[in-house]
């Protein structure tokens, strides 16, 4: 069973960047691709981009394209979620999440496992 | 915004029966992708219920089923419960966004 650990709450100015980390561990990391999810205070849940731990590099969702980085590193099993020009509505929980492989195409995958999620708050 | 539509809330006695539906498009369930299931309570993480419109995955209480019927899907909970009371959130893909969705989410309440 795959156990994915985030990193703490962090507190920003409007205009920089975070990056959250997301470790996994009881699992073949490289296995299976990995998703960013985020939730605003009193808003759903909302897809920032997926990466799989073979390439390194991620895709993003098209509302964060240019501002969102996804990546993922084998060696220390973790995947990474860095955005950047944040904004006061980018406060939210972040979390990340495995995803299940369905019929070979991503896009019948699902998240099966998630990590506790990381508490970002934008002020200026 | 969502492109998967839920019912803002849906709310039922212990032991009744609710029902959950999703509303999609022709860009997402109405070009067969599958749609996935999750709980949501506050402060945790959200947890995979339904995957693959029907499947439930292990540990999951049967009191929990997945149907489709052509663009709109369904998630069904028997048996109410108060620790059924969560938010719920369908997920599928979309070939328009080439992403993944999740619906507008759904807040059940056991009275």
């Amino acid at each position: 069973q795959v156990q994915m650990v985030q990193s703490g709450a962090e507190v920003k100015k409007t205009g920089s960047s975070v990056k959250v980390s997301c470790k996994a561990s009881g699992g073949t990391f490289s296995s299976y691709p990995f998703s960013w999810v985020r939730q605003a205070p009193g808003q759903g849940l909302e897809w920032m981009g997926r990466v799989i731990p073979t390439v390194g590099i991620g895709k993003s969702a098209q509302k964060f394209q240019g501002r969102v980085t996804i990546s993922a590193d084998k060696s220390t099993t973790t995947a990474y979620m860095e955005l950047s020009s944040l904004r006061s509505d980018d406060t939210a929980v972040y979390y990340c999440a495995r995803e299940g492989t369905g019929r070979g195409s991503w896009g019948y995958n699902w998240f099966d496992s998630w990590g506790q999620g990381t508490l970002v708050t934008v002020s200026s | 915004q969502s492109v998967l539509t839920q019912p803002p809330s849906v709310s039922g006695a212990p032991g009744q029966r609710v029902t959950i539906s999703c509303t999609g498009s022709s860009s997402n369930i109405g070009s067969g992708y599958d749609v996935h299931w999750y709980q949501h309570l506050p402060g945790t993480a959200p947890k995979l219920l339904i995957y693959g419109i029907i499947n439930r995955p292990s540990g999951v209480p049967d009191r929990f089923s997945g149907s489709k019927s052509g663009t709109s899907v369904s998630l069904a909970i028997t048996g109410l419960q108060a620790e059924d009371e969560a938010d719920y959130y369908c997920q599928s893909y979309d070939i328009s966004l080439s992403g993944y969705v999740f619906g507008t989410g759904t807040k059940v309440t056991v009275l």
